[in-house]
């Protein structure tokens, strides 16, 4: 069974630039998450999906950050633009969203903004 | 969601029992504790889940004392690619629809030949 797949896994940009990163869950698995892993810190929640819709994104900072999941699959998180503080990994993650399962985590795509 | 504390670094070697233990004094009733591993360049991945007493799989034991305000995560005999960070989390599911998970800073685990 195919894991959960981010690209791109690394991205270098200039502060004011767009960028988005692109994440498939497990296939099935209904719950979608991203999250923010700061340099030796525990990954932080940005925005939980059900299916397409988001249920949970107190903690996305909506001035720049923006995300979709129009079909209730694969999902897309937005930073526009920029900033230097944006420097971090975005990780995704799925479960099945019946409640009891451990979430599966992808590898993260590493933003280094300049 | 409780609060967790555990430590910031541990040293261990190669064939080593370790044991991880991490405070909860505000657990509530129908918390869980799970533990997740996370290897540089890594998502975090599952290890166990307990809710009291002990429990284990074919990685690692969980221990849990009656008032449940700590666990113990124990890797027997350790190897140099069990060097990760080890974090604790405490809430009401997995993590699943139900609940989200919130990490701390984790305990980076060395483990040297």
């Amino acid at each position: 069974e195919a894991g959960v797949v981010q690209s791109p896994r690394y991205k270098i940009i200039e502060k004011k630039q767009p960028v988005a990163f692109w994440c498939n869950p497990i296939s099935g698995h209904n719950t979608l998450y991203w999250y923010r892993q700061n340099l030796g810190q525990g990954p932080e929640l940005l925005i939980r999906y059900e299916n397409e819709e988001a249920v949970d994104d107190s903690q996305l900072p909506k001035d720049r950050f923006s995300a979709e999941r129009l079909k209730g699959v694969d999902s897309t998180l937005k930073i526009q633009p920029a900033e230097l503080g944006d420097s971090a990994v975005y990780l995704c993650a799925s479960n099945a969203g019946t409640g009891k399962e451990t979430q599966y985590f992808g590898p993260g795509t590493r933003l280094l903004v300049l | 969601l409780a609060k967790t504390t555990q430590p910031i670094s541990m040293d261990s070697y190669e064939g080593q029992e370790v044991n991880i233990t991490c405070s909860h004094n505000n657990i509530a009733t129908n918390d869980y504790i799970t533990w997740y591993q996370q290897f540089p360049s890594q998502g975090p991945r599952f290890i166990i889940q307990g809710y009291k007493t002990k429990v284990t799989n074919e990685v690692a034991s969980l221990f849990i004392p009656a008032d449940r305000k700590s666990s113990t995560l124990s890797l027997p005999r350790v190897s140099l690619s069990d060097t990760a960070v080890y974090y604790c989390l405490v809430g009401s599911t997995y993590g699943g629809s139900q609940g989200n998970l919130i990490f701390g800073k984790g305990t980076k685990l060395s483990v040297k030949p």
